[in-house]
């Protein structure tokens, strides 16, 4: 089974924070994504990863930064939190090349 | 811009009956396809992928792929309230250069009554 967490079901931060979301998987995967989920626009990709310290944008990076220093681990960074980051963030690897399974997710609350 | 269509429902059909979820695609080079079933407050669960033309089956879901249509299709038969949930649809190239992207849906919440 593919396995893949995430460091916190659940997080409240206050606008201007520096936040570190971070995702593990267990699998030695080469892709991993960050994706954000709000209500009526679905999930958009933020950031991936193809290899260690190699990563590409997505279709919403402003405001993001990622960090990719072992393989198992993608670290999302939100430089200085702001209330329009406030969001459900899903991490994601990439199984056969195609197949991309998801971490529990971090609903993340900026106040 | 790439663009993943579904109806956001709700679908509401009785328990035992077979749920019908529909997908278009606009993207004429997407090769992969793919069907997650989101819970509420849970993260999106791959339930079917298909690649080719035709229909895919896996227990009690069957999936169905129109690729000149450009539309996707996931039926579950002898729906059960444990199937309620929002079903997404996903696209995607396959690999063009690092990775694989997906195309995602806005999803079409299911709901199975008694």
């Amino acid at each position: 089974d593919v396995k893949v967490t995430q460091s916190s079901r659940y997080l409240v931060k206050r606008t201007g924070e520096k936040v570190f979301l971070e995702c593990v998987q267990d699998m030695d995967h080469e892709n991993m994504f960050w994706y954000r989920q709000d209500p009526g626009l679905g999930l958009r990709l933020i950031y991936f990863s193809y290899d260690v310290k190699m990563k590409e944008k997505g279709d919403i990076p402003e405001g993001y930064s990622v960090s990719r220093e072992k393989k198992e681990r993608f670290s999302l960074i939100l430089e200085s939190a702001s209330t329009n980051q406030t969001s459900m963030y899903l991490c994601a690897t990439e199984v056969d090349g195609y197949e991309q399974y998801f971490g529990p997710g971090t609903r993340l609350t900026v106040t | 811009q790439k663009e993943v269509e579904q109806n956001s429902g709700p679908l509401s059909v009785p328990e035992g009956a077979i749920a019908s979820l529909n997908c278009t695609y606009s993207d004429r080079g997407s090769q992969s396809f793919f069907w997650y079933r989101q819970y509420s407050g849970k993260s999106p669960e791959l339930i079917m992928s298909i690649y080719s033309n035709g229909d895919k089956e896996d227990g009690r879901f069957t999936a169905q792929l129109n690729k000149a249509s450009q539309y996707v299709s996931l039926l579950i038969r002898d729906s059960q309230p444990s199937d309620s949930a929002t079903y997404l649809c996903a696209a995607g190239r396959g690999h063009t250069g690092t990775a694989s992207k997906l195309t995602f849906g806005t999803g079409t919440r299911l709901q199975v009554t008694l």
